[in-house]
Formats: structure tokens, sequence, C-alpha cells
């Protein structure tokens, strides 16, 4: 089946650093794309979203960008804190409201 | 914050017993989910329902498991009998069509001894 994968399974900064994140994925036909972040204990959390018709998403401190040309979307977090120490996973789904097939995940480990 | 409220957050059971675990989505939201996350698998979708029906359960062992949504503010996943390759965090999450991603619970810890 489709899956969604990660480039590196850990990523190590420094605390005030930005971090990038990067996941490949394999179906061309998906539509819809989320970031989810995931301590130590707990479920996975929504950072954000973005649907395929959008190149790039700003949030709070993060931003996704896609590029559906080489089926690849990416995680930045600004000004990398203790608190985003965590596992981040990309996932897609064909559109909103479906299934979310999910990648094996990164974790990120911040330094002070 | 709405929340999707999971029960139980740990369940220890010998092999063979049956295991029930409950999920309470977030009020509105009409797609539910049901994943299963091991060290070596990841987080694996077992089904999902929108509306209370269910739309796809290709991913659960159907001999054993089993899901069902009585009503709006219930789902529930059991699974008799329980083997220990069924330790897992099983995670419900819940959803709308109009996107916003889907919330997840805190998740049931099972360990099948």
């Amino acid at each position: 089946g489709e899956s969604v994968g990660l480039h590196l399974p850990t990523l190590s900064v420094q605390e005030g650093d930005n971090s990038i994140i990067n996941c490949a994925y394999s179906n061309s036909a998906s539509d819809y794309f989320i970031w989810y972040k995931q301590e130590s204990g707990k479920g996975p959390q929504f950072i954000i979203d973005i649907r395929s018709n959008m190149d790039k998403r700003q949030g709070q401190r993060v931003t996704v960008l896609l590029n559906k040309t080489v089926k690849h979307l990416s995680l930045q977090i600004a000004a990398t804190q203790p608190g985003d120490s965590a596992v981040y996973f990309c996932a897609e789904s064909g559109r909103a409201g479906t299934a979310l097939i999910f990648g094996k995940g990164t974790t990120l480990s911040v330094s002070s | 914050d709405a929340r999707v409220t999971q029960t139980p957050r740990h369940k220890v059971t010998e092999m063979g017993q049956e295991v029930t675990m409950r999920c309470q989505p977030i009020l509105g939201h009409n797609t539910v989910f049901w994943y299963r996350q091991t060290m070596m698998q990841g987080l694996e979708l077992l089904a999902y329902f929108r509306n209370r029906a269910p739309l796809d359960d290709s991913g659960m062992p159907k001999d054993r498991f089993s899901a069902e949504m009585p009503d709006a503010t219930l789902a529930t996943l059991k699974i008799q009998p329980s083997e220990p390759r069924d330790s897992a965090v099983y995670f419900c999450a819940s959803g709308a069509l109009t996107g916003g991603g889907y919330t997840f619970g805190s998740g049931t810890r099972l360990t099948v001894v």
C-alpha cells in the first residue's frame, strides 16, 4: 500500500535554532497533509495541516511546505525551544475527513 | 479545550481474556478513528467510522477485533480473545470533514501477558 516516510529518524538542535523536519510521501493522489507532535505518554497533537492546492502554510512558529512535484513535505520550527522536544509525524490522506496514513516519525531533541 | 476521552488509560490482562476500550469523541465530530501504536509498526489504522457507520476496518484482525459505535458519544474497540502480540497503545481520534486535523485521545496502553 501507499506509505508516508521521513528522511531522518532523529534530529538534534540547539535551543534557538530553526529546525526542519522532512517527509516524503508516495501517493500522488494524496490531497491533505498533517503534521503531529507526540510527547512521551501522550497522544499525537495536531500542529498544522495543508491541502494539496497550497504549497505553504504558516502557524505560530511553524511553517509547512508542500512540494507536490517531488512529493515532499517539510515542517519548519522557528526558534526551537526545549518544549519542542518530541516525536514528529507527518500524515497524509486522500482528503480531509478520511483516514490518515502516518510516517514512522522523527525524534527532535532540543538542547539548551 | 474539547478533548477525546479514552478509558481505561492502562490495562493489563491475561492472554485469552476479553478487552474493551472506550472512546468519547468530541461533540460534533462525525468521524472517529481507531489507531494502534507500537515501536515496530508505528501508528496503524485499525478502523474508522463516519456518522457512526463503519467505513473501513481493513486494518483490524477480524477474527478477534471488533469496533462499534453504539451512539454518537461512544466508540468501542473489543479484543476477544486477547494475545500478547496485541500489546500496544490504542488511540482513538475524532474529526470533521471540514479539516482542522483530527484530535487524538491520550490512548489506552494495553499489556497482554
